[in-house]
C-alpha cells in the first residue's frame, strides 16, 4: 500500500523568504511523486512530478522538489515567497504496480505575509 | 485545449433528492476517477474506472455510484444524498496504467451541500 504524510497542514512565511512544504511518501515499488496546487475556487494543477532520471525536478512559478530515497521524501521548495504563492499544496504518490491510482497527502495551507 | 468538465460548479440540495454530477473529458484518457475533499483528509479516492464498462471501488464508495458508458464521461450518481456527503468534489482524468508517470488532470470541482 502507498500513503503520503505532509507535515504541517499551514505554514506561514514573509514575502521573500525561503518556502519549505514538507512531503514523506510510503511505497512498495519505486514511485512516482508529484505535487499539486489549489487556488481557491480552483481545481489541482500541477506543480511539477518525479517519475525517473534526475531527483531534483524544477517545475512552474519557481519551485523545485528533490526526491532523496534513503529519507523517503520529497520537499517542496522556493527560494523566495510571492503572495501569489498562497495556496493549499498536495504531495500525491502513484506506485508503478497500481490501477494508476494517485493518493494524496492531507494538503499544506500557504500563507504568505508582508 | 485539453481539459476535464464538471457540472454543476455548485449545488444544494435536499436529503434523499437522487442526484447526478457529470464529467467529462477531451484528452481520450482511459483512466477517470472521483475525488472527494474534506477539511484535514486531503482528496480520498471515491470511484474509479481503468476504461469503458471497467468500474471500481476507491477508498469511500458507501452512498455513491458512476458509470463509464463512453470513455470521455463519467457521471458520479448519488442515490439518496446525506448530509455527511456534503463535500468537494473532484472528477480527474489520465492515461492510466499505459502511463503511470503522466499527471492526472482535474476538473474545477463541484461543491455540493446536502441539507
Amino acid at each position: 500500500a502507498q500513503s503520503v504524510t505532509q507535515l504541517g497542514s499551514h505554514v506561514s512565511v514573509s514575502e521573500g523568504a525561503l518556502v519549505l512544504l514538507r512531503c514523506n511518501y510510503s511505497s512498495s515499488v519505486p514511485p512516482y511523486l508529484f505535487w499539486y496546487v489549489q487556488y481557491p475556487n480552483q481545481g489541482l494543477q500541477l506543480l511539477l512530478k518525479y517519475t525517473t532520471g534526475a531527483t531534483l525536478v524544477k517545475g512552474i512559478n519557481g519551485f523545485e522538489a528533490e526526491f532523496k530515497k534513503s529519507e523517503t521524501s520529497f520537499h517542496l521548495t522556493k527560494p523566495s515567497a510571492h503572495m501569489s504563492d498562497a495556496a493549499e499544496y498536495f504531495c500525491a504518490v502513484r506506485g508503478t504496480g497500481t490501477a494508476s491510482k494517485l493518493t494524496f497527502g492531507t494538503g499544506t495551507r500557504l500563507q504568505v505575509m508582508l | 485545449e485539453a481539459q476535464v468538465t464538471q457540472n454543476p460548479r455548485y449545488l444544494i440540495t435536499v436529503t434523499g433528492k437522487k442526484l447526478t454530477v457529470t464529467c467529462s473529458q477531451n484528452m481520450n484518457h482511459e483512466y477517470m476517477s472521483w475525488y472527494r475533499q474534506d477539511p484535514g483528509l486531503g482528496l480520498r479516492q471515491i470511484y474509479y474506472s481503468m476504461n469503458v464498462e471497467v468500474t471500481d471501488k476507491g477508498d469511500v464508495p458507501e452512498g455513491y455510484k458512476v458509470s463509464r458508458k463512453e470513455k470521455r464521461n463519467f457521471p458520479l450518481i448519488l442515490e439518496s444524498p446525506s448530509p455527511n456527503q456534503t463535500s468537494l468534489y473532484f472528477c480527474a482524468s489520465s492515461l492510466g496504467s499505459q502511463a503511470p508517470n503522466t499527471e492526472a488532470f482535474f476538473g474545477q470541482g463541484t461543491r455540493l451541500t446536502v441539507v
